[in-house]
């Protein structure tokens, strides 16, 4: 079945330690998204990439970074994680980004703790 | 600025019971909106989705129509399961997807 995969499920890092965290898509969909969600908040996009144009939220911490090698992969890295940044991170791709075409599916999320 | 609100939960429900989760939005134009679910441990699922006023989006026996008088999408359900017991998320898209807050909804035998 086509999917979105996100490694590892549970992340433990600690205080200011770099981490990364990991999405692959089998849909072969153009756009990939990142999205940090707290306790109960709604999900917050960080950043997402339409092929390899990347699109930064004016409001995601500059300790927030992102790479997409190639269509199957996108990476989010934290460089030093504090403890306000944990939460699950989820992962959803797009075929396109309008309003027509940008019905986004969802990976299982990445819930990070910081110690 | 573009935000949605909806009902703080949870919700608990007796099995069989009418569900009704309200959502309203606040935002320019006629975005197309959505009703995300999320079960325990796993992503977010499109639920149902409505594109131009008055459409109704409708998927697994819930219904949500868009009204754009009162900028409301409300997700309704005539009898709810166990199985649908879960976190209910409204969305629109203007540009992105902006989410509520979430609807826990729990179903009890």
């Amino acid at each position: 079945d086509a999917m979105v995969i996100q490694n590892p499920r549970y992340q433990v890092t600690q205080f200011g330690k770099p981490v990364t965290l990991s999405c692959s898509q089998t849909l072969n969909h153009n756009v990939m998204y990142w999205y940090q969600q707290k306790s109960s908040q709604a999900p917050k996009l960080l950043f997402h990439y339409y092929d390899k144009d990347f699109n930064n939220e004016a409001d995601t911490p500059d300790n927030f970074q992102s790479r997409r090698p190639n269509t199957s992969f996108c990476f989010l890295d934290i460089r030093s994680p504090g403890l306000g940044d944990a939460a699950m991170y989820l992962c959803a791709t797009s075929r396109g980004a309008g309003e027509v075409s940008n019905e986004q599916f969802f990976g299982p999320g990445t819930r990070l703790t910081v110690l | 600025g573009n935000s949605v609100t909806q009902m703080e939960g949870p919700v608990t429900l007796s099995e069989e019971a009418f569900l009704t989760i309200n959502c309203t939005y606040t935002a320019t134009g006629y975005p197309s909106l959505f009703w995300y679910v999320q079960y325990p441990g796993e992503g977010l699922q499109l639920l149902l989705k409505a594109t131009k006023a008055d459409d109704k989006g409708s998927n697994k026996g819930f219904e949500a129509t868009y009204r754009k008088e009162t900028t409301s999408f409300h997700l309704e359900k005539g009898s709810v399961q166990v199985s649908d017991s879960a976190v209910y998320f409204c969305a629109f898209h203007r540009n992105k997807l902006t989410f509520g807050t979430g609807t826990q909804l729990k179903v009890e035998l």
